[in-house]
């Protein structure tokens, strides 16, 4: 079956520092990628998403690139803000629009 | 404002006792699901609905049950609950391509 495999965390970084977060997944077919982000006390929000092979989905400073060949869709942004520290979810969709799979999160806290 | 409202926002439940979730959207979405998060584990997919109607087992159906009188709606009742059921619960909603995935807020559930 599909599945989204996340790296663990926390991860604790400095503020302005470069974030990564390593997503992978194993899906039949062509699936769609999201990153969604909780913040404390909050639902899910949609961050990004890419719909096929080399899309690069970017908002509010991240991107991820849609990695057919690596079936990875790593999550970055250049310059970390305290405001970031949530929790990112990667998640995949399989082509007949069913089957959303969730990885089991990463938590991010930035310090000033 | 068009989105997933839930309720209650977080209860305490005796073990045994009956319990509703409630979940409703305002987007006409035709899909709907329920999500339960653990520490760890991610959002695992408990049950959906594609349509008014009709309602299908997700991951760990186990202990719920849903009905989709119609496309607004989808509570999830717990028959009896049990600790193990300690958890936040997640509705969504989305279009027929999946792409719509719109989150509510979540109801923290504790049963003691």
């Amino acid at each position: 079956g599909n599945s989204v495999t996340q790296m663990e965390g926390p991860v604790t970084l400095s503020e302005e520092a470069f974030l990564t977060i390593n997503c992978t997944y194993t899906a039949t077919g062509y699936p769609s990628l999201f990153w969604y982000v909780q913040y404390p006390g909050e639902g899910l929000q949609l961050l990004l998403k890419a719909t096929k092979a080399d899309d690069k989905g970017s908002n509010k400073g991240f991107e991820a690139t849609y990695r057919k060949e690596t079936t990875s869709f790593h999550l970055e942004k250049g310059s970390v803000q305290v405001s970031d520290s949530a929790v990112y979810f990667c998640a995949l969709i399989d082509n007949y629009g069913q089957n959303f799979v969730f990885g089991p999160g990463t938590r991010l806290s930035v310090l000033p | 404002i068009a989105g997933i409202t839930q309720a209650p926002t977080s209860q305490i439940l005796a073990a045994g006792r009956r319990m509703t979730l409630r979940c409703t959207q305002d987007m006409r979405h035709n899909a709907m699901y329920w999500y339960r998060q653990d520490l760890g584990l991610g959002l695992r997919l408990i049950h959906y609905s594609n349509t008014a109607g009709t309602t299908g087992k997700g991951e760990v159906p186990d202990g719920y049950s849903v009905s989709r009188a119609n496309t607004d709606d989808f509570p999830l009742t717990l028959a009896s609950a049990v600790p193990s059921q300690t958890s936040v619960y997640f509705c969504a909603s989305s279009d027929e391509q999946g792409y719509g995935y719109t989150f509510g807020s979540g109801t923290r559930l504790t049963v003691v």
